[in-house]
């Protein structure tokens, strides 16, 4: 079946580090991929998506590229501020559209410090 | 910027008990889905529901639960008779597939369940 795996956290940077979250997956067919935030108290946040191979998702200055290739969504931000701290999930749905049943991975809590 | 509602937001149970974990989607979705967290884990889907029935469900989704639209606004979830690893994080979300994959996919704040 789909999976998820997902980088080890917590992670810890200090501010306007550079971030990297990977994020590898495995799955039938063509999925889509999505990054989600959850911030503390609050529920699961779409932070970018890419549904096809080489598309690149970005949000709020964070980017994923989709390579079919090496099976990666790996997630980045050039400059981390402390508001970007959360817990980010990787998730991918499969292509039965309507019924976007998605699968995460067990989700990496970011804590960046002043 | 509509949001699915659930509650409550936290309930504590004792094994044995039936508990029912209440949802309001966004008005206009059509999909309806139920996720759950064990502390530490990773979010794992359990339903989808679709046109007053269920579209799929998965392994952990047996039968001592079940969902409900009983009045065409709530979107309920009900486990009969709780167990100590039901203990968990309950995300309900809505969807509206007309706007594309992942667009309009909202997720709720969850509801804590803690079964002693």
């Amino acid at each position: 079946g789909d999976s998820v795996t997902q980088m080890e956290g917590p992670v810890t940077l200090s501010e306007e580090a550079c971030l990297t979250i990977n994020c590898t997956y495995t799955a039938t067919g063509y999925p889509s991929l999505f990054w989600y935030v959850q911030y503390p108290g609050e529920g699961l946040q779409l932070l970018l998506k890419a549904t096809k191979a080489d598309d690149k998702g970005s949000n709020k200055g964070f980017e994923a590229t989709y390579r079919k290739e090496t099976t990666s969504f790996h997630l980045e931000k050039g400059s981390v501020q402390v508001s970007d701290s959360a817990v980010y999930f990787c998730a991918l749905s499969g292509s039965n559209f309507g019924n976007e049943k998605l699968t995460f991975g067990t989700g990496t809590r970011l804590t960046i410090i002043p | 910027e509509p949001e699915v509602t659930q509650t409550p937001s936290h309930q504590v149970t004792q094994m044995g008990q039936e508990v029912i974990l209440r949802c309001v989607p966004i008005s206009n979705h059509l999909y309806f889905y139920w996720y759950r967290q064990i502390l530490g884990q990773k979010v794992e889907f359990l339903v989808s529901f679709y046109n007053n029935e269920i579209s799929e469900k998965s392994e952990i989704f047996d039968d001592q639960f079940s969902v409900e639209r009983p009045d065409g606004s709530n979107f309920t979830l009900k486990i009969r008779s709780t167990k100590l690893e039901d203990s968990a994080m309950y995300f309900c979300a809505s969807n509206n597939p007309d706007r594309g994959l992942g667009y309009g996919y909202t997720f709720g704040s969850g509801t804590r369940l803690t079964v002693v």
